[in-house]
């Protein structure tokens, strides 16, 4: 099973600034990557696939980068509707798909 | 628009019985790989499994296979999770998701989870 750990846990940043997520596979996933967000009582909603490629109606200011077994996720300047929690997934080698832990953007 | 919708919130006893429900709708149901997603109280996101409706092609997380029962019935658009004797430990919100296509699994959109409880 690929482990996928992500980090910071907690990453505290003002409105109107960048925050930059990494998430790391134990082994590589090539480019077989997603992202997604998740608001309190809310489902996760899908940002990014294919390591870099924004699903569709999601803001530019959302970018993915990474492949084998570094991934970033950048949001280039915050928005306060952009404070949630943010998962990476792996779909290289399945099952199981395998998700980070998760890293929450707060406000600084 | 691509939709699913789940069944409601469930409070169930140790022991007893489950199935929950996902209905997609706005797409060709039978085309398109659905996953069963759990998060548990407080914690992150664990894929239990995926299932193709038009074959019932299931695939299991390891760590859920024996545990629960993925099925579909794509004469009504309709996935379903269950459980044949419920744990406590089983309480979480369950969310299922279709993969929109392409080379691998990623989910979109999601439903909009249904929460179980099970307490004595």
């Amino acid at each position: 099973e690929i482990v996928m750990t992500q980090s910071p846990v907690t990453l505290s940043v003002s409105p109107g600034e960048r925050a930059t997520l990494s998430c790391r596979a134990s082994q590589s996933v090539s480019s077989n990557l997603a992202w997604y967000q998740q608001k309190p009582g809310q489902a996760p909603r899908l940002l990014i696939y294919g390591a870099s490629t924004r699903a569709t109606g999601i803001p530019a200011r959302f970018s993915g980068s990474g492949s084998g077994t570094e991934f970033t996720l950048t949001i280039s300047s915050l928005q306060s509707e952009d404070f949630a929690v943010y998962y990476c997934q792996q779909y290289n080698n399945w099952p199981p798909l395998t998700f980070g832990g998760g890293t929450k953007v707060e406000i600084k | 628009e691509v939709q699913l919708v789940q069944s409601g919130a469930e409070v169930k006893k140790p022991g007893e019985s489950l199935k929950i429900s996902c209905q997609g709708s706005g797409y060709s149901f039978a085309n398109y790989w659905i996953g069963w997603v759990r998060q548990m109280p407080g914690k992150g996101l664990e894929c239990i499994g995926i299932i193709y409706p038009g074959d019932s092609d299931t695939r299991y997380s390891p760590s859920f296979q024996g545990q629960v029962t993925i099925s579909a019935d794509k004469s009504i658009s309709t996935a379903y999770l269950q459980w044949s004797s419920l744990k406590a430990s089983d309480t979480a919100m369950y969310y299922c998701a279709r993969h929109p296509g392409g080379t691998g699994v990623w989910f979109d959109p999601w439903g909009q989870g249904t929460l179980v409880t099970v307490s004595s």
